[in-house]
């Protein structure tokens, strides 16, 4: 079984539009979980940082964590063209450095 | 704001040969990190270094890689005898306090290419 799990879509919606993205891991002992947006030919960039179960929202950004189900998932509300972009969700667990990613999922928001 | 900076940008080499790829990360920051990532692949972790040693490390880094701070503002990644599967960006990353407290900031990405 695959450590993070990601549809790598495309996922293409109308401006305006509310989009889910979501993540499900496998290992029980990640706790921190972060939203990276990448894009194309450039570094991934942070969106979102959470650490516990439930909601964190950042302006049209809402990130949200389900531990018992091992699932996390980013909200963006009236989505934007300037959003089109690949979204990563990022995992680590306690004492490790290493972030392991989801293989992205590719957003196009169409005006 | 402070970010990551790489150079260079893209990086061309012959199978065999060495290459140093050089990151200067966010001036407070201790941890420091590189990922790759292989043309429509996942990122993934290389290495990560503190406090002047590797702290962890992937079953990617092998004796091939190595990795420097040779002053107060420079990170190098260096690959030894370089292959064609090398080929990838490689994103340096640091953070202020390490992942326990804090999170990760990536460079803009190094594109290796390897003929």
């Amino acid at each position: 079984q695959k450590e993070v799990e990601q549809d790598p879509g495309p996922l293409s919606v109308p401006e305006g539009a509310i989009v889910s993205l979501n993540c499900t891991y496998s290992n029980s002992a990640f706790q921190y979980f972060m939203w990276y947006r990448q894009y194309s030919r450039k570094g991934p960039e942070l969106l979102m940082y959470t650490y516990s179960s439930g909601n964190k929202e950042d302006g049209r950004f809402t990130a949200q964590v389900d531990k018992s189900s091992k699932y996390i998932s980013l909200f963006i509300r009236d989505s934007q063209p300037s959003d089109s972009a690949t979204y990563l969700c990022a995992i680590t667990q306690g004492g490790s450095e290493k972030l392991v990613f989801g293989k992205g999922t590719k957003l196009t928001v169409n005006p | 704001e402070p970010e990551v900076t790489q150079t260079p940008s893209h990086q061309v080499t012959q199978m065999g040969q060495e290459v140093i790829l050089r990151c200067v990360p966010i001036s407070n920051h201790l941890y420091f990190y590189w990922y790759r990532q292989i043309l429509g692949q996942k990122v993934e972790f290389l290495v990560s270094f503190y406090n002047n040693e590797i702290s962890e490390k992937s079953e990617i880094f092998d004796d091939q890689f190595s990795v420097e701070r040779p002053d107060g503002s420079n990170f190098t990644l260096k690959i030894r005898s370089t292959k064609l599967e090398d080929s990838a960006m490689y994103f340096c990353a640091s953070s202020e306090q390490g992942l326990q407290a804090d999170t990760q900031y990536f460079g803009p990405g190094t594109r290796l290419t390897v003929l």
